[in-house]
């Protein structure tokens, strides 16, 4: 069982490139999570999807966009990057229930020079 | 909005001892679910344990467990019999029963087990 599965590990963007980030779940989880990590800040959510065919924005949508392709896939486009956009980014899912927890994949961590 | 407060950025323990990380957060709801997550030096997050708030009684999960004190906010996770693997970064969770999807996160405390 992969549970939540993130491409790539690691990518290098010049500023103003663009590049998706794929995740995929195979739990059949309702809920997807696109979250960022920074030094000293703990993790904050960029967007959500809490089910196939809906998104929604979260603490810091500014400068991504999302697609929620089905319901096992949940990509996250950065149309040209910036370098405050350097971060560890994690995508997560969970069933949707109001108990149920977040499962994370292991991240991709992207540098903008 | 919610917050999330860990206000020990880094804490340190001898193998085999007790450790205690704090968390507190600010919320104006009766129902809601608290979580730790562990995030080794793999990067991945791994559930540690999860309280409901309506629930009195503490959390345990083997050498894991939890003081809420939902008066006063309040939210520590205990680790008892401290052993190598359990150091990490631990981060503190928030999210509302129901109506709103976010689960806020503190800013974490990173756990040094000292041989």
């Amino acid at each position: 069982n992969a549970g939540v599965t993130q491409t790539p590990k690691f990518q290098v963007l010049k500023t103003g490139q663009s590049m998706t980030l794929q995740c995929a779940q195979d739990m059949n989880h309702n809920s997807m999570y696109w979250y960022r990590q920074d030094p000293g800040m703990g993790l904050r959510l960029i967007y959500y999807s809490a089910s196939e065919g809906t998104t929604d924005k979260g603490e810091v949508p500014n400068g991504y966009n999302v697609s929620r392709l089905n319901k096992r896939e949940f990509s996250l486009r950065l149309e040209s990057a910036a370098p405050s956009q350097t971060s560890v980014y994690f995508c997560a899912s969970r069933t949707g229930e109001s108990h149920s927890p977040l499962h994370f994949g292991n991240g991709t961590r992207l540098t903008v020079t | 909005a919610q917050t999330v407060t860990q206000s020990q950025p880094e804490m340190s323990v001898q193998e085999a001892e007790t450790v205690t990380l704090s968390c507190t957060y600010d919320t104006s709801e009766s129902d809601y679910y608290l979580f730790w997550y562990k995030q080794p030096p793999s990067r991945q997050m791994i559930l540690v344990i999860r309280q409901e708030a309506y629930k009195q009684q503490n959390a345990t999960e083997n050498r894991f467990s939890v003081n809420f004190q939902k008066a006063a906010k309040s939210f520590s996770l205990k680790i008892s019999d401290s052993q190598l693997g359990d150091a990490a970064m631990y981060f503190c969770a928030y999210r509302n029963l129901s109506g709103n999807e976010k689960l806020t996160f503190g800013t974490g405390t990173r756990l040094t087990i000292i041989p």
